[in-house]
């Protein structure tokens, strides 16, 4: 079965510092990939993506994200944290042939940014 | 530009008491609309989606149902609240096509009590 993982439920940084958060999915076809950012008490808001191309993609607010397929994942980069990106971050997949209501969602990385 | 917009933002309910949050989407034509809900640590769960009035296909099966009465409104339903439905609730509307990325509205917290 499809799945994506997230396997840290919480992590802190330093602001300044730099930040890996992790994905990894489970797919047997070739996966569309979403980060998405979600603020207390607020939607989601689309960080960047990936559908096909040069692996290495660039998002909003100074993310980036590498797709890996021979490791299944697709990690979250930020090399300065700012306090303001203090928020929960999910990774999300849909299969290539698919539809949206196969979108699958991790369950989240919640980060800290200490001052 | 197209905007989405869901309310109320905060609600309280009773046990037994029926539900209406209603989702709309403005700017776009014959989006795909989506619920979801959020609970603690449980991430997102799709609760609904719809392609088109009248399409619904829900994903789990529950105590809850959704309608699309018209293009671009999307409504949660229920007629009877359980204390397990208290969660947090996101609408969401995209374009068709697997790579389109969703849209969420600023959800719904829903306290059934």
């Amino acid at each position: 079965a499809q799945s994506v993982t997230q396997p840290d439920i919480h992590i802190t940084v330093s602001e300044g510092a730099s930040l890996e958060l992790r994905c990894n999915y489970s797919y047997g076809a070739t996966p569309y990939l979403f980060w998405y950012v979600q603020s207390p008490g607020q939607g989601l808001q689309l960080l960047l993506k990936y559908f096909s191309g040069d692996t290495l993609v660039q998002g909003i607010k100074g993310f980036e994200a590498e797709f890996k397929r021979s490791q299944s994942s697709f990690n979250l980069r930020k090399p300065s944290v700012h306090w303001s990106d203090a928020a929960e971050y999910f990774c999300a997949v849909v299969y290539y042939g698919g539809s949206q209501g196969n979108l699958i969602f991790g369950k989240g990385t919640k980060l800290s940014v200490k001052p | 530009s197209q905007t989405i917009h869901q309310w109320p933002a905060t609600l309280v309910q009773p046990v037994g008491s029926p539900l209406s949050l209603e989702c709309t989407v403005e700017g776009t034509s014959n989006p795909n609309l989506y619920w979801y809900r959020q609970a603690a640590g449980r991430g997102l769960q799709l609760l609904f989606y719809s392609v088109g009035i009248g399409q619904i296909s829900s994903e789990v099966p529950q105590n809850l149902s959704a309608s699309r009465p018209q293009d671009r409104q999307f409504i949660l339903s229920s007629k009877k609240l359980l204390l397990s439905d208290s969660g947090f609730y996101l609408c969401a509307w995209s374009v068709t096509g697997a790579n389109s990325p969703l849209h969420f509205g600023n959800g719904t917290r829903l306290t059934v009590t």
